[in-house]
């Protein structure tokens, strides 16, 4: 089955700081990839997915998010941050022939004002 | 509104007693999902269903039971609650593999 792995736990920026999250995925073949964002006390929302074509993918609120298979990455990317981002995120993968999505840990994003 | 709805929102039980928790979506999405969220691990399947009628084991089916009789529906029952079941649990469906929709979660304490 697939895995995920995300490389920050917790990451504290600033505001108008530029944000990455790491994330990257174990699995055989091809691949749907996605981050998720969940703000405190509430469910996860889809920011962004990754099915095929071009790697860049553009998600809501300016996110963006590269997929590098060479490197079985799928990076989540803002150039500058807001308080109002401050959530926790989660990568997450898909195999082709699979049934079920896994996620990673989640890496919990913390933006000072 | 549509979307996944779980009930309840908040349970407290005792070791060893047993629930059901609800999922019920009104997309006519043909799978569902049940994840568990514990800090510092994400989300982990717990079992999930590919249609009316079927189920299977995810990561962490160990001390759950699910049963998915009709299509809009998908129970997650816990025989015998343990402390290491507390945890919030989330559903989500879905129309094909992907696009999961989420219900807002159930916040589960067992003491």
């Amino acid at each position: 089955a697939q895995s995920v792995s995300q490389h920050n736990h917790h990451v504290i920026l600033s505001e108008a700081a530029s944000l990455e999250l790491g994330c990257n995925y174990s699995y055989g073949g091809t691949v749907n990839l996605f981050w998720y964002v969940q703000y405190p006390g509430q469910h996860l929302q889809l920011l962004l997915k990754y099915f095929s074509g071009d790697p860049l993918v553009k998600g809501i609120k300016g996110f963006e998010a590269e997929f590098i298979k060479s490197k079985f990455s799928f990076n989540l990317r803002k150039p500058s941050v807001q308080w109002s981002d401050t959530a926790e995120y989660f990568c997450a993968v898909i195999g082709k022939h699979n049934n079920d999505m896994r996620f990673g840990a989640g890496t919990r994003l913390t933006v000072k004002p | 509104n549509a979307g996944v709805t779980q009930t309840p929102k908040f349970r407290v039980l005792k070791t060893g007693q047993s629930m059901t928790l609800l999922c019920a979506q009104d997309m006519n999405h043909e799978y569902m999902y049940w994840y568990r969220q514990d800090p510092g691990m994400g989300l982990r399947l717990i079992h999930y269903s590919v249609g009316e009628g079927t189920t299977a084991k995810g990561e962490v089916p160990d001390g759950y039971n699910v049963s998915r009789l009709k299509k809009q529906n998908f129970l997650l029952g816990l025989e015998s609650a343990a402390p290491s079941q507390t945890s919030v649990y989330f559903c989500a469906s879905s129309y094909g593999r992907v696009g999961y929709t989420f219900g807002s979660g159930t916040r589960l304490t067992v003491v």
